[in-house]
């Protein structure tokens, strides 16, 4: 199952904060979170792994509650760079090895 | 290091042709994976691949599309008697093993006229 992705798009000034959800109706094992850029190729941001860690990446933190099945993506005091579509991706607990992605947030960050 | 090596970058064919699609996975990296992406959508799973195995390849339909990662050389993603619907943008990632993030290629995008 695809996970749902929330909201579906933001627009923010440069330096506010946005907080993108997750949500997987299945048990997971891990979250991956990805950044693409308009005409590029995905990029890597972090990986969550089940025990409710989170992680941080410059100023882009996220969360992960296995209990609910849920991942947050933190952006911290936006910067122009971080425009772009925010994918999660998610990875079952039975470990089949391969990641299915939500359809993506689309975040646009105005000077 | 050169990344996740994908060519073409872009591709026309006429419908009822034959699409060829190559990835070269980074260096070290084992586990290749093959996603579609239309426009303004995610990206779908289509097949896994390790050298010379397919472990999954639940996301591809059953007709036209197949893939392959030889013991030697790229993997491929190959679809034949192309149809309309085809068009898309194709990436292909790559990781060293289980769990570990993915690097995408820059993908290659099929356009079937």
């Amino acid at each position: 199952q695809q996970p749902v992705q929330s909201p579906q798009a933001v627009i923010l000034r440069e330096g506010e904060d946005a907080v993108i959800n997750c949500s997987s109706s299945k048990a997971l094992y891990s979250v991956h979170w990805y950044r693409q850029k308009h005409g590029e190729a995905p990029v890597f941001l972090m990986i969550l792994l089940k025990g409710g860690e989170q992680k941080g990446h410059e100023k882009i933190s996220a969360s992960f509650n296995e209990k609910k099945q849920q991942s947050s993506l933190y952006l911290t005091a936006s910067q122009l760079s971080y425009s772009g579509t925010y994918f999660c991706g998610t990875e079952s607990f039975n470990r089949d090895d391969k990641i299915i992605f939500g359809k993506g947030t689309r975040l646009h960050i105005l000077p | 290091n050169a990344g996740v090596m994908q060519n073409p970058r872009h591709l026309v064919r006429r419908r009822g042709q034959e699409a060829r699609l190559r990835c070269s996975p980074m260096k070290g990296h084992s586990h290749v994976y093959w996603y579609r992406q239309l426009p303004e959508e995610g990206l779908k799973f289509m097949v896994y691949l390790q050298k010379e195995n397919i472990i999954d390849e639940s996301g591809m339909p059953k007709e036209r599309f197949s893939a392959e990662f030889p013991k030697e050389g790229p993997s491929i993603l190959r679809i034949q008697q192309v149809v309309r619907g085809d068009s898309a943008a194709y990436f292909c990632a790559s990781s060293p093993r289980d769990g570990d993030g993915y690097t995408f290629g820059s993908g290659t995008r099929l356009t079937v006229v």
